[in-house]
């Protein structure tokens, strides 16, 4: 079967730092991406990663790790607007987007 | 703004009625997808167009039925809905379909639906 686990809530200080972790397991794998979704709003996408290591876009970091089936998304310097749900999603080798149930972040001031 | 919207962006019906969601993108994308947002869940593809063909469709039920006139506009035509049925309906487009960041999926705000 296809899935993706992910913490389904994380809570943090502004300024701080912080870590979701995502395992998944499908048929084939292209890449794994994460998109981020304010309440109310549609989801925007914030990386993808084909390759393992690092990726860094600002404050925004991913992680991908092939032989383990496992990447992350890091906040650094946490604001307010952080706030939002974020979710990990994986190709398949349909082509087709799987997307984990989401992580509610809650930055606290 | 992603550059795809979607309309209307509530939605309230009752189980007979029969109503059109809306999505059109402005990016030049060939790729377009409907997907369904229930509380407490992941976003469940339910279908996919790629060149205005349909190329997937996710075991929904037939009282969805998708359209595609050409590749910038997109419809989902809905009928004798169900209470469950409630959800936010999202709509996507990407540069092609496939693997890889070339198909990043750019999403429109939602229809938000009720059933009544």
């Amino acid at each position: 079967g296809q899935s993706l686990e992910q913490p389904s809530e994380v809570t943090a200080v502004e300024g701080a730092i912080v870590q979701i972790n995502c395992t998944y397991q499908t048929s084939g794998f292209y890449g794994l991406s994460w998109y981020q979704q304010h309440d109310g709003g549609a989801p925007t996408f914030l990386s993808y990663n084909a390759l393992d290591g690092l990726e860094e876009t600002g404050r925004f970091s991913s992680f991908l790790s092939r032989s383990d089936s496992y990447g992350y998304l890091l906040l650094q310097e946490l604001q307010m607007k952080d706030s939002a749900s974020y979710f990990c999603a994986v190709y398949n080798q349909g082509g087709k987007l799987i997307f984990g149930q989401g992580t509610e972040l809650s930055v606290k001031p | 703004e992603t550059g795809v919207t979607q309309t209307p962006r509530h939605l309230v019906m009752g189980m007979t009625n029969k109503k059109s969601l809306k999505c059109e993108q402005h990016l030049g994308h060939n790729a377009m997808y409907w997907y369904k947002q229930s509380a407490k869940k992941p976003l469940e593809l339910m279908f996919v167009y790629s060149l205005e063909e349909r190329v997937e469709n996710n075991s929904v039920p037939s009282r969805f039925s998708p359209e595609c006139p050409n590749s910038s506009h997109l419809f989902l035509h809905l009928h004798t809905l169900q209470p469950e049925d409630s959800a936010l309906y999202l709509c996507a487009s990407s540069q092609d379909l496939g693997q890889g960041r070339k198909d990043t999926q750019y999403f429109g705000p939602g229809t938000r639906l009720t059933v009544l």
